[in-house]
């Protein structure tokens, strides 16, 4: 079985802090794929990065980046200079190559930017 | 269309009542999912189906709740019977393939069903 963990229920930070929402997952297989999604008030979960289980190497966008580490399970995402646009609920999610082809989500991150 | 679509966007109905959900999902892109969010639960897996293969309906949380997807485009997913537990924003999902395979999942803004 497969499990995804955000221990972070809300955080609340100030406009142009940096912030890093944590994501450690369960999983047996060795072939799996790690998404980080973004719901903003609108509701719409949003894409934001897949990571495949071999690719360790860290990646930045803009003011988001990800640390992917395998020793560890986690998957971690970093907001650079938060602004008040950043405010929704983040969800970090898992999907196995094998078996039921369905996202397991943690139970999200709900992150307020204040001015 | 553009992006996934789902009627209604919100929906209220009676205990005991049936309901249908509807998904129009990106064309193009073979595979199809439901998810439910409530509260409690968070972001559940409900059931997927992907092109001609018989559905995944292991999530499918009772015998109330079925699903259909027509000419593989179309899904409709019904529950029978509506319990106010079912009360919960009900999403639907587009990829291209399972997301096994790498491919992301593109969602719908949702119906947000409750049942009084």
């Amino acid at each position: 079985a497969q499990k995804v963990t955000q221990a972070q229920t809300e955080i609340s930070v100030v406009e142009k802090e940096d912030v890093t929402l944590d994501c450690v997952y369960e999983t047996r297989d060795t072939t799996y794929y790690l998404f980080w999604y973004k719901q903003p008030p609108s509701g719409e979960l949003v894409f934001l990065i897949r990571r495949n289980s071999f690719d360790e190497q860290n990646e930045i966008s803009g003011r988001y980046s990800w640390n992917f580490q395998k020793s560890t399970s986690s998957f971690n995402f970093t907001i650079t200079a938060s602004q008040v646009v950043d405010s929704a609920v983040y969800f970090c999610a898992l999907v196995m190559d094998t078996g039921r082809r369905a996202l397991t989500f943690g139970s999200g991150t709900r992150l307020q930017v204040q001015p | 269309g553009a992006g996934v679509s789902q009627s209604p966007s919100n929906k209220v109905t009676e205990k005991g009542k049936d309901v249908e959900l509807r998904c129009d999902p990106i064309s193009g892109l073979t595979a199809l999912y439901w998810y439910r969010q409530s509260l409690g639960q968070g972001l559940e897996f409900l059931i997927y189906f992907q092109g001609n293969s018989a559905p995944d309906k292991s999530g499918l949380p009772s015998d109330r709740f079925s699903a259909e997807r027509t000419g593989g485009s179309v899904s409709t997913l019904t529950i029978q019977r509506t319990q106010q537990e079912d009360s919960a924003v009900y999403l639907c999902a587009s990829s291209l393939t399972g997301p096994g395979q790498g491919a992301e999942a593109f969602f719908g803004q949702g119906t947000r069903l409750t049942v009084v």
